[in-house]
């Protein structure tokens, strides 16, 4: 069965970066991309951007442009999400998700809870 | 970029009920449209695609239509567990996919 496994909670300073994990099973990991969706406490769902796992290709939300940087690990059928110069608005749940083209986001991970704070 | 607005954000309303909410796309999207589901705590569930397509597993009280830039998802009989937050989804500028803004299904 399809499973996206997330890493774990993370608390960081205002400035400081993140990187959250997604490890992906149960399918063929480059035949599809990877999403990362966020949600700030209380609010709805943001797209943040996607990378194809097959070569690396990336689009990321034009607001969040040069603070963040999606890769993946094909030996390991894993996708990363770095965030640098974290910011207070950044506290969040980070969800990544498999997509294909044009397709709906079938499969979520759990959520990684990022808290910014001094 | 593509804008969507769900209507109404907030809806209350009682077992039994028939609900329709309504996402609205800034520009025409064919029927490059998914419909969620999000309970508190979880990651959201997929319900429709392609506008009117059900997922597989999810009730056939749950049904979507539309196309272009006018969309609504219908739950015919609402049943305890449907109370939840709902949201739309376009796929048509790929891979700039963008989400409406949420609606919040609460008991009457």
């Amino acid at each position: 069965q399809v499973q996206l496994v997330q890493s774990g909670a993370e608390v960081k300073k205002p400035g400081a970066s993140v990187k959250v994990s997604c490890k992906a099973s149960g399918y063929t990991f480059t035949s599809y991309g990877i999403s990362w969706v966020r949600q700030a406490p209380g609010q709805g769902l943001e797209w943040m951007g996607w990378i194809s796992a097959y070569n690396g290709n990336t689009n990321y939300a034009q607001k969040l442009q040069g603070r963040v940087t999606m890769t993946t690990d094909t030996s390991t059928s894993t996708a990363y999400m770095e965030l640098r110069s974290l910011r207070s608005d950044d506290t969040a749940v980070y969800y990544c998700a498999r997509e294909y083209y044009r397709a709906p986001l079938d499969y979520w991970g759990q959520g990684t809870l990022v808290t910014v704070s001094s | 970029d593509i804008q969507l607005t769900q209507s109404p954000s907030f809806l209350s309303a009682s077992v039994g009920d028939r609900v329709t909410i309504t996402c609205r796309a800034s520009q025409g999207i064919s029927s490059y449209l998914a419909w969620y589901q999000q309970k508190p705590g979880k990651a959201p569930k997929l319900l429709i695609y392609a506008a009117s397509t059900l997922q597989s597993g999810v009730p056939s009280r749950f049904s979507g239509s539309g196309s272009g830039t006018e969309f609504t998802l219908t739950i015919s009989s609402l049943q305890p567990e449907d109370f939840a937050t709902y949201y739309c989804q376009q796929l048509n500028s790929y891979p700039l996919y963008t989400f409406g803004q949420g609606t919040k299904l609460e008991i009457k």
